[in-house]
């Protein structure tokens, strides 16, 4: 089985300060852990992803997530942030049972307010 | 290259009614998703096609909930009949797998509205 927790449903920030959206993860399995952004009206768009590879990702739009074992967390942060990143960030782990595809498992999101 | 696309965008119908909703994933990709978001939260699964087979409809409520992908490209996902619980965002999502596990590709999603 395999969860993730988002710990804060809404973050609000000023344009141009850090931003830290938080996230634990639960697997049996080693685990692939994503971001997924969520603008109003449109699709669902990666961020990021953790495969095993490097713990530190860097993303798209200046995003990145360190993947911590000895945390279980995969929290995303940006050192500035736009306008722009407005919008519902969504923590994501899949499990690898001897690899293959899987369905994603969601987070239930953190909203991310951009005061300006 | 085109997104996955679906259609309608948004519906409304009355209880009981049928539904059904397309999808159209991105030309190559193998693996077809359709997903559940409900207001507020994150998206569940509710099927997986590999090509023109059903791998993972562990979480499809199939008393009323029907899918299919008879060619392995095109899906339809159907609802009857459709219940007030059922209003949600529907998710369609498409990728490439070969064995490690590949980005999946969403949808704008249709939105339905169950009145």
């Amino acid at each position: 089985a395999q969860s993730v927790t988002q710990l804060d449903s809404h973050v609000s920030v000023s344009e141009g300060t850090p931003v830290l959206l938080r996230c634990n993860y639960s697997s049996s399995y080693s685990p692939s852990l994503f971001w997924y952004v969520q603008h109003p009206n449109k699709g669902l768009q990666l961020l990021l992803k953790y495969t095993s590879a490097a713990t530190l990702v860097k993303g798209i739009n200046g995003f990145e997530a360190e993947f911590k074992t000895s945390e279980t967390s995969f929290h995303l942060t940006k050192p500035s942030a736009h306008m722009s990143d407005a919008a519902e960030y969504f923590c994501v782990v899949s499990g690898k049972k001897g690899g293959g595809a899987d369905g994603l498992t969601f987070g239930k999101g953190t909203h991310l307010i951009i005061q300006p | 290259e085109a997104g996955v696309v679906q259609s309608p965008r948004y519906k409304i119908i009355e209880k009981k009614q049928p539904v059904a909703f397309w999808c159209n994933p991105i030309s190559g990709h193998n693996t077809l998703y359709w997903y559940r978001q409900n207001l507020g939260q994150g998206p569940e699964l509710l099927i997986r096609y590999e090509n023109e087979e059903a791998v993972d409809d562990s979480q499809l409520p199939k008393d009323r909930f029907s899918a299919e992908r008879l060619k392995g490209v095109d899906s339809t996902l159907k609802i009857q009949p459709a219940e007030l619980g059922d209003s949600a965002v529907y998710l369609c999502a498409s990728s490439f797998e070969q064995g490690g596990l590949n980005e999946q590709f969403f949808g704008p999603g249709t939105r339905l509205t169950v009145l």
